[in-house]
């Protein structure tokens, strides 16, 4: 069954604090996606990635990072925390062959930014 | 950035009716994806549709990419309890660097 974890269900940290979300594959899938869920907003891209050490923008990569230094895991960085980040984060996978459809999405990482 | 309207945005029947949601933009698209999210998790690819005109079926599930390509449709014939959740649209637009673009959602509750 194909598997895309992410590291924390919830997690609480401060405004200023610099925050790591990880997010691993098991399916050895090229692309990667971060997303944010916001209500009334739907899913917004962050970033994307389809190789290691690649990466491409998404609509909203302000105030965020990403590193893909191996295939299975891609990492989303807060730089400074800020409280209009708290929202919940998915992270997707797919197959090269499938373009850019995020075809396997994670349970979400709920982060609140006091 | 680019915001799909879908409609409505939260509906609440009775166990064995059909539903029907829709997904519509002023812009146009040449990809349609539809997901489930059950509460906690995270979205199912339910369908995906890739022509103008496509209707795709996915068990109770069918899809429609729309002719204008400006709208898609997911209809769910027959709904049970377990249908709850909430359904997305989500777009690939034409020349955006092959990024795909969400709908607000819609809410469906089945009422047993």
């Amino acid at each position: 069954d194909v598997k895309v974890t992410q590291s924390s269900r919830y997690l609480v940290k401060r405004t200023g604090e610099k925050v790591f979300l990880e997010c691993v594959q098991d399916m050895d899938h090229e692309n990667m996606f971060w997303y944010r869920q916001d209500p009334g907003l739907g899913l917004r891209l962050i970033y994307f990635s389809y190789d290691v050490k690649m990466k491409e923008k998404g609509d909203i990569p302000e105030g965020y990072s990403v590193s893909r230094e191996k295939k299975e895991r891609f990492s989303l960085i807060l730089e400074s925390a800020s409280t209009n980040q708290t929202s919940m984060y998915l992270c997707a996978s797919s197959f090269l062959g499938v373009g850019n459809q995020p075809q396997h999405f994670g349970d979400g990482t709920r982060l609140s930014i006091l | 950035g680019q915001q799909l309207n879908q409609s409505p945005q939260s509906m609440f029947i009775q166990e064995g009716e059909d539903v029907s949601m829709n997904c519509t933009s002023s812009s146009i698209f040449n990809t349609w994806l539809w997901y489930k999210q059950d509460p906690g998790e995270g979205p199912v690819l339910l369908i995906a549709l890739y022509k103008a005109g496509e209707l795709t079926s996915n068990g109770r599930l069918t899809a429609q990419f729309g002719i204008t390509r400006k709208d898609s449709f997911l209809n769910i014939s027959a709904s049970i309890p377990s249908d709850v959740g909430i359904y997305f649209c989500a777009g690939l637009l034409l020349n955006t660097g092959n990024q795909f673009y969400f709908g607000t959602g819609t809410s469906l509750t089945v009422i047993p």
